[in-house]
């Protein structure tokens, strides 16, 4: 039972463009939504992250939208880059929910995504 | 060190072998977790320290599996009796306070043939 699901394996996008990658979680109890980018033969590197309690967090070309009522967030990249080119995955967890006490993050399968020059 | 480290960065093993994944988190780091990432996947939550203890060892698939982190600082991904579909790639991760997200380190690939 996949608790945050990223329903689209890859996108490609032309350098310059928006990339729009998208996330679905089911589980209402998640309070914080982290978007990791990874390349191969490495490990996850953290880029950007939301709170439940907000609706957007920007940080330079990375967007984060949060839907709560549709239990959706999206993240956006503008412009997009060829170093951009990246498996990136949506992850969950229940900070706050759980008393601060524990940040055991719940993971979707990833979204490959390839940005053409 | 700037970063999380894990040794060794690959492992091949036969069925039936004990192994032992080593993580050292980045320095100052409390909180620290294990994640594992089979083909195709997500990363999938193994356990967490928070300090020397084991907060939340719920993802561990089961009782061959064991970590520990006995000085609040490395720590120490055990298998036992490996099978084959053990063969992953093993996360480890830490974090400082809330508000950032968890640090990690390249990874352990396991083999088991």
């Amino acid at each position: 039972d996949q608790q945050v699901k990223q329903n689209s394996p890859s996108l490609s996008v032309q350098e310059g463009r928006i990339s729009i990658l998208n996330c679905d979680y089911t589980n209402s109890m998640f309070d914080y939504f982290l978007w990791y980018k990874k390349y191969p033969a490495e490990g996850p590197t953290f880029l950007i992250s939301i709170s439940s309690i907000k609706d957007k967090n920007e940080d330079g070309r990375f967007t984060v939208f949060l839907n709560k009522s549709a239990k959706h967030l999206s993240l956006h990249i503008v412009p997009s880059q060829p170093g951009d080119s990246a498996v990136y995955f949506c992850a969950a967890g229940t900070f706050q929910n759980s008393g601060g006490s524990n940040y055991k993050l719940t993971f979707g399968k990833g979204t490959l995504l390839t940005v053409n020059p | 060190g700037a970063g999380v480290s894990q040794t060794p960065s690959n492992k091949v093993t036969e069925k039936g072998k004990y192994v032992e994944l080593r993580c050292d988190p980045i320095s100052g780091h409390t909180a620290l977790y294990w994640y594992r990432q089979s083909l195709g996947q997500g990363p999938e939550f193994l356990i967490y320290f928070q300090g020397t203890g084991a907060a939340d060892d719920s993802g561990l698939p089961n009782d061959r599996f064991f970590a520990v982190r006995p000085e609040g600082s490395v720590s120490t991904l055990k298998i036992q009796r490996t099978e084959r579909g053990d063969s992953a790639v093993y996360l480890c991760a830490s974090s400082l306070t809330r508000a950032g997200g968890q640090f990690f380190g390249p990874g352990t690939r396991l083999t088991v043939l």
